[in-house]
């Protein structure tokens, strides 16, 4: 079992429709990150949470500690929206290795 | 206002050749990473080096190798390339000593071993 696990794997909605990515961890973290991968390969880093909730735009992602469990809410969605979302989070081991999602491949329909 | 540079978005290569994959960040950065991205697995760490000439052996750092003579520039070397190294490679940096620091990646180097 992945330490990270996302969901749904893939996504496709239409134009205007409220999203939700899950993120699902299992280990003790200092910090998650949502990062958003278009077509292309660059990424881009969304959001970095430790608690709480954080928005930005149309973009909302929280997180649970005691469930080990984060979202991230796209609001009014856009084709532009399309690409793949990645949650990836810093154990609190000490180190600065990172542990990734596999993603989730998000397609919105215009 | 790029941040993380990586030298070529589009690589390819021949079985045997010696690839070097260039990243520069601009950001006075400690810490770089090398990533390989392939479909079904996500990110997987090759290589991380925490300052100037000092490096930490990721995940899967078989048939790799790295080098950072400064601290802007972290390259990934490909000794002697074979097709299971035909991947997506992306660059990132953080700054060190701040748990809750954010990440920067390169835009990507599709890499492809022939």
């Amino acid at each position: 079992k992945n330490e990270v696990e996302q969901s749904p794997q893939n996504l496709t909605a239409q134009e205007g429709e409220f999203i939700t990515i899950n993120c699902s961890y299992s280990v003790g973290i200092s910090a998650l990150h949502w990062l958003q991968q278009h077509p292309g390969g660059g990424i881009v880093s969304l959001f970095m949470l430790s608690s709480g909730k954080k928005k930005h735009g149309r973009l909302i992602a929280t997180i649970n500690i005691q469930e080990k469990h984060s979202s991230l809410h796209i609001t009014a969605s856009h084709p532009r929206d399309s690409a793949v979302y990645i949650c990836a989070v810093l154990p609190t081991s000490g180190t600065y290795k990172y542990i990734f999602g596999t993603g989730t491949r998000l397609k919105v329909l215009a | 206002d790029v941040k993380v540079t990586q030298s070529s978005r589009y690589l390819v290569k021949r079985t045997g050749e010696k690839v070097f994959l260039e990243c520069v960040q601009d950001m006075d950065h400690e810490n770089m990473f090398w990533y390989r991205q392939d479909p079904g697995l996500g990110l997987r760490l090759i290589y991380f080096s925490y300052d100037v000439k000092m490096k930490e052996k990721g995940d899967i750092p078989e048939g790799y190798s790295v080098s950072r003579e400064k601290k802007e520039r972290f390259s990934l070397i490909l000794e002697s390339a074979s097709t299971n190294q035909t991947s997506m490679y992306l660059c990132a940096s953080t700054k060190r000593g701040l748990a809750h620091t954010e990440a920067f990646f390169g835009q990507g180097t599709r890499l492809t071993v022939v």
